[in-house]
């Protein structure tokens, strides 16, 4: 059981928009600590895709856009893209925890 | 250009206890603000955090690993080394590891991945 939820999967159409949702509580984004979000392809290492909930490091397409509502964040991507087809997660700190928390991850399929 | 790679054995039993070493190029685990990780992703499973050393020793665990994890840094070598005891086959999982800095963001963050080992447990 992570300490962040994630949805397990998602889906959409080429061009289509979707977003992936991550809840947490007050020991974490509600504590106001901020979220990442990392991309995940098949057989490959987590990259980072999203610092400081919507800051974009360089190179990463300007599809992917972050938020931080309250105690949960969101990962929208628009445009999609066969190549999005990854496993995402988001990834904070908790305070109770003293250390960094991940979210269970969530599959995208383009269809 | 920073890297960094994994190493260390593919096949444990359980009960023994795992090293793995990372080794990395580009920074300094002696220079201010940096610390390197290490997140594991289990079969069918999340990543999941298990451990962080910064540039002055300081050390953080994940609490349900806490007892068994140990990390230690060899700046001469450029290396941060991870060792964890009384593996079990659930512990059977692709371990990473992966630079940070404290200037990146005041949530820690991970910038720079190793290309990853996988570690499987016998019984």
């Amino acid at each position: 059981q992570s300490v962040l939820t994630q949805p397990p999967s998602v889906s959409g159409a080429p061009g289509q928009r979707v977003t992936i949702s991550c809840t947490g509580s007050s020991s974490n984004i509600g504590a106001g600590h901020d979220v990442h979000w990392y991309q995940q392809l098949p057989g490959t290492a987590p990259k980072l895709l999203i610092y400081g909930n919507n800051n974009r490091p360089s190179g990463v397409s300007d599809r992917f856009s972050g938020s931080k509502p309250g105690t949960s964040a969101s990962l929208a991507i628009s445009g999609l893209q066969a190549e999005d087809e990854a496993d995402y997660y988001c990834q904070s700190y908790d305070s109770t925890l003293r250390g960094c928390v991940f979210g269970g991850g969530t599959k995208l399929t383009v269809l | 250009q920073i890297t960094l790679k994994e190493s260390g054995p593919t096949l444990v039993k359980a009960t023994q206890t795992l090293t793995l070493t990372c080794t990395f190029s580009g920074f300094s685990l002696s220079t201010s603000g940096v610390g390197v990780g290490w997140v594991r992703l289990a079969p069918g499973k999340a990543l999941e955090w298990l451990t962080l050393i910064y540039w002055d020793d300081d050390k953080r665990y994940s609490p349900s690993l806490k007892s068994r994890l140990t990390i230690t840094r060899d700046t001469s070598k450029n290396q941060a080394v991870l060792r964890l005891t009384n593996m079990d086959p659930v512990d059977t999982a692709t371990y990473y590891c992966a630079h940070t800095h404290v200037d990146l963001w005041p949530t820690p963050l991970f910038d720079y991945w190793g290309q990853g080992t996988l570690v499987t447990v016998s019984s």
